[in-house]
């Protein structure tokens, strides 16, 4: 099984300023890699996908890069709405999620 | 645009088999274009892919929870279905159905989810 590994657990920022999250899976995934947004009560919902396309309808301030065994997920300037747990999933291998990050307001 | 919805009991007892129907509307569950998941999430904690299905019958289930899942589809419902026997407290969760586009393979169209608790 592929553990993902996700970095830091909570992110405090404010709106305005940058977020950079890590995820680290335990062996390479090449590029089979993508981040969801899940906010309280609801379903997640896919932001990129195969580690740097957006998907449909998502901002550009989301931004996804890394290949192998690290990926980040930058939000470029974050919005009050971006205020969330954040999840890395994995494709090489079955199918596997990474234990989230949460961004939370400062 | 897809819409899933869950539907089944929210409470189960414990040894007891846990049932969940998934309906699929605004595109054909016989597509080739999608594969069929469930996922769910324990209250406060992160998410667990339990297993998917593609509309030919062909069915990949989680390693760790495989011996007790059961995924299948029902086409003339435009439906599809899990079944995880024998549960525990431990399989209190948000139970989610998902569509996973073959184009990409990752969960693009969510369920609102479904809480299922286990308990006597």
């Amino acid at each position: 099984e592929i553990v993902l590994t996700q970095s830091p657990a909570t992110l405090s920022l404010s709106p305005g300023e940058r977020a950079t999250l890590s995820c680290r899976a335990s062996q390479s995934v090449s590029s089979y890699l993508a981040w969801y947004q899940q906010k309280p009560g609801q379903a997640p919902r896919l932001l990129i996908y195969d580690a740097s396309n957006r998907a449909t309808g998502i901002p550009a301030r989301f931004s996804g890069s890394g290949s192998g065994t690290d990926f980040t997920l930058t939000i470029s300037s974050l919005e009050p709405e971006d205020f969330a747990v954040y999840y890395c999933q994995q494709r090489s291998n079955w199918r596997t999620f990474g234990p989230g990050t949460k961004v939370d307001i400062k | 645009q897809l819409q899933l919805q869950e539907s089944g009991p929210g409470l189960v007892k414990p040894s007891e088999t846990l049932s969940l129907t998934c309906t699929v509307s605004g595109g054909s569950i016989s597509s080739s274009s999608y594969y069929w998941g469930w996922i769910r999430q324990p209250p406060g904690k992160g998410l667990e892919w339990i297993g998917s299905i593609y509309y030919s019958g062909s069915t990949y289930y989680n390693p760790s929870l495989k011996s007790r899942v059961t995924i299948s589809v029902d086409t003339s419902k435009n439906q599809f279905s899990l079944k995880l026997s024998s549960v525990t407290a431990a399989d209190t969760a948000v139970y989610y159905c998902a569509s996973e586009a073959t184009v990409i393979e990752y969960f693009d169209y969510w369920g609102q989810g479904t809480l299922v608790t286990v308990s006597s």
